[in-house]
């Protein structure tokens, strides 16, 4: 079975300061990793992905994360955090279940950003 | 404008009323997936579609239903819904199912009393 662990529910920093959001994951296999953000009301949106290469990814509006394989981390990072970057942020993994084939997409359980102006 | 539609937003009904919540997209994508999401859960996939005529269950499918016998539309049924369906639903589709990401829905909150 694969997992994905966010293990902060809310995350608070000031307006201007970095950011990090923490996202570790266990599968069996190489893992396609991505993280959507969720702001109130709305669906999830599409922010950045690893698939293979540059362990450093860049996404939209400035956010960033970084693959660490020996860590099985996916931290997603924002060097100067906005109110506007308050939402709900999700981390995922795509990898093959060898039990099943069936190449399975899991979600983390979330975490809430508040960025304090 | 590229996007994925669902209906109804909101929806309250009856224990064991059946009910189809709708979902059509317009970007010709061949992957289709249904999500529930709950609290401290995170999202977990219902079912999902790799393309016309072929779905498979996903996470959490007991007391659901789909098809796709469109490309743009992968409607939910649920039978007989039950108080643990409440739930906020969302629907997603992508390109394919591997290393692409998903664009998803605006969601539908369901109450089942």
């Amino acid at each position: 079975a694969q997992s994905v662990a966010q293990p902060e529910d809310q995350v608070n920093v000031a307006e201007g300061n970095p950011l990090t959001v923490k996202c570790t994951y266990s599968v069996s296999g190489n893992p396609y990793l991505f993280w959507y953000v969720q702001y109130p009301n709305r669906g999830l949106q599409f922010l950045l992905k690893y698939i293979t290469g540059d362990n450093l990814v860049k996404g939209s509006y400035g956010f960033e994360a970084e693959f660490n394989k020996s860590q099985t981390s996916f931290h997603l990072k924002k060097p100067s955090a906005l109110v506007s970057d308050s939402a709900l942020y999700f981390c995922a993994v795509r990898a093959l279940l060898m039990d099943t084939g069936r190449r399975a997409l899991t979600f983390g359980s979330g975490t809430r950003l508040q960025v304090q102006p | 404008e590229a996007q994925v539609t669902q209906n109804p937003r909101y929806l309250i009904t009856v224990t064991g009323k059946k009910l189809t919540v709708t979902c059509s997209q317009n970007m010709n994508h061949e992957y289709m997936s249904w999500y529930r999401q709950d609290p401290g859960l995170g999202l977990r996939q219902i079912y999902y579609s790799m393309n016309v005529e072929v779905t498979d269950k996903g996470d959490v499918p007991e007391g659901y239903k789909v098809s796709r016998k469109e490309k743009r539309n992968f409607p939910l049924i649920l039978e007989s819904p039950s108080p643990n369906q409440t739930s906020l639903y969302f629907c997603a589709s992508s390109l394919s199912g591997g290393h692409y990401e998903q664009y998803f829905g605006p969601g539908t909150r369901l109450t089942v009393t």
